[in-house]
Formats: structure tokens, C-alpha cells, sequence
């Protein structure tokens, strides 16, 4: 079975560019969570999704942030204008409903900004 | 306020030693709990997690963890550490009524000996 699949992998951007990260949650799934890890802050959760509806959005760092999820396969973190604080990994995670509700994780998006 | 503390950002052992990862948390309702790896480069992967019932789990790669309420503790230990054990090891909570936030630990870096 497909995990989580997120895009791009790497980014690396210049400060005040628009930054849009991409994923796709396992088929079936019907919570989404972005999370941003830096060295500094460790995991923070951003975002989570049920059934493509915001709940939790009090994560987000500010107004540059921006998360969507317009369907039950795909979701999008943007970030813009982009700042080099924003550099972090960033990963999405999706589970179910169904089941003891662990979190699957995808390989997350490095993203640089200089 | 619920929270999870991980006692030591850093842990090292020696291959074939005992490895024990402290994890403690606060929440006023049941907890789930949880711990997962990640390796470099990588997400974050599942290794066990309690819900209801045994309060000693066992999870993959030989690693297990007990639920001790009195204690509101989650250690992970494993008998005898392997070179591949080296990683960060991350403790994570979500809670039975509520909101389906997850709060994670700040991470216990393992390093193995040989």
C-alpha cells in the first residue's frame, strides 16, 4: 500500500517567494496533520484536517501560512511571502477514524529559504 | 495543560546494553500513547502504542514500553541495544475524548557504541 506521499522533498527558495508543498494522504483516511520540525521547536503541529474541514488551525505561525484541502486525496501547506525562519521539514501525516488512530507520517518536504 | 516531557535529548549506549528512553505525561483524560522512530532523512514510523488493556506493549525491532498511570509514565526500553537502534525516538500522546491533537515529545536522540 501507498503511505503518505509528499512533494517536493527538497525546496530551496529566496526570501518573499511563494512556497507550496503538496500531499497525499493513504486512501481511506480521513485526518490530515501538517507539521513543521526545526532543531529549535521540534515537532509543532500546524494544521489538522477531518474530512477535508480545518478544525485546529491555532498552529499556524501566521497570516503567511495559508493549508487547504480540497478533496480527500490532496492538501497543500503554502507559505507566502517566505522568510528564512520558515526553514524547517515539513511533514504531513494522515489516519484514520477506524483503529487505535496512530499517525502515518510522510518522508517530509526540507524546505530552505535564504 | 497536557503535555509529554522526554527526560534527555541525548541518550548513549553501549551495543548489546539495555536501552531505556524516559517519557512522562500529563492529561487529565485516558491517554493514548504512543513512540516512534525516525531515522535521518526520513518520517517519523510507528514502533508501538498503548490504547486500553496490557499495560506492557510490545512493538517492532524488539522494543517495548510500559503504561504505568500511577507513575503517568511510558518508558521504551529494549534489551540489548543494536547499531541500527541509533536514531531519534520521539513519545507522543492523543487523548480518548476531545480533539485529535497530538502532542509529541521533543525527542531523545539514541546513539549506539559499538
Amino acid at each position: 500500500d501507498a503511505g503518505v506521499i509528499q512533494s517536493p522533498r527538497h525546496e530551496v527558495t529566496e526570501m518573499g517567494q511563494e512556497v507550496t508543498l503538496r500531499c497525499k494522504p493513504i486512501s481511506g483516511h480521513d485526518y490530515l496533520f501538517w507539521y513543521r520540525q526545526t532543531m529549535m521547536r521540534g515537532l509543532e503541529l500546524l494544521i489538522y484536517f477531518n474530512n477535508n474541514v480545518p478544525i485546529d488551525d491555532s498552529g499556524m505561525p501566521e497570516d503567511r501560512f495559508s493549508a487547504k484541502m480540497p478533496n480527500a486525496s490532496f492538501s497543500t501547506l503554502k507559505i507566502q511571502p517566505s522568510e528564512p525562519r520558515d526553514s524547517a521539514v515539513y511533514f504531513c501525516a494522515s489516519k484514520s477514524t477506524q483503529g487505535a488512530g496512530e499517525l502515518f507520517f510522510g518522508e517530509g518536504s526540507r524546505l530552505t529559504v535564504l | 495543560a497536557q503535555s509529554v516531557t522526554q527526560l534527555g535529548s541525548h541518550v548513549s549506549v553501549s551495543e548489546g546494553a539495555l536501552v531505556l528512553l524516559r517519557c512522562n505525561y500529563s492529561s487529565s483524560v485516558p491517554p493514548y500513547l504512543f513512540w516512534y522512530v525516525q531515522y535521518p532523512n526520513q518520517g517519523l514510523q510507528l514502533l508501538l502504542k498503548y490504547t486500553t488493556g496490557a499495560t506492557l506493549v510490545k512493538g517492532i525491532n524488539g522494543f517495548e514500553a510500559e503504561f504505568k498511570k500511577s507513575e503517568t509514565s511510558f518508558h521504551l526500553t529494549k534489551p540489548s541495544a543494536h547499531m541500527s537502534d541509533a536514531a531519534e525516538y520521539f513519545c507522543a500522546v492523543t487523548f480518548t475524548s476531545g480533539t485529535y491533537k497530538y502532542i509529541f515529545g521533543t525527542g531523545t536522540r539514541l546513539k549506539v557504541l559499538a
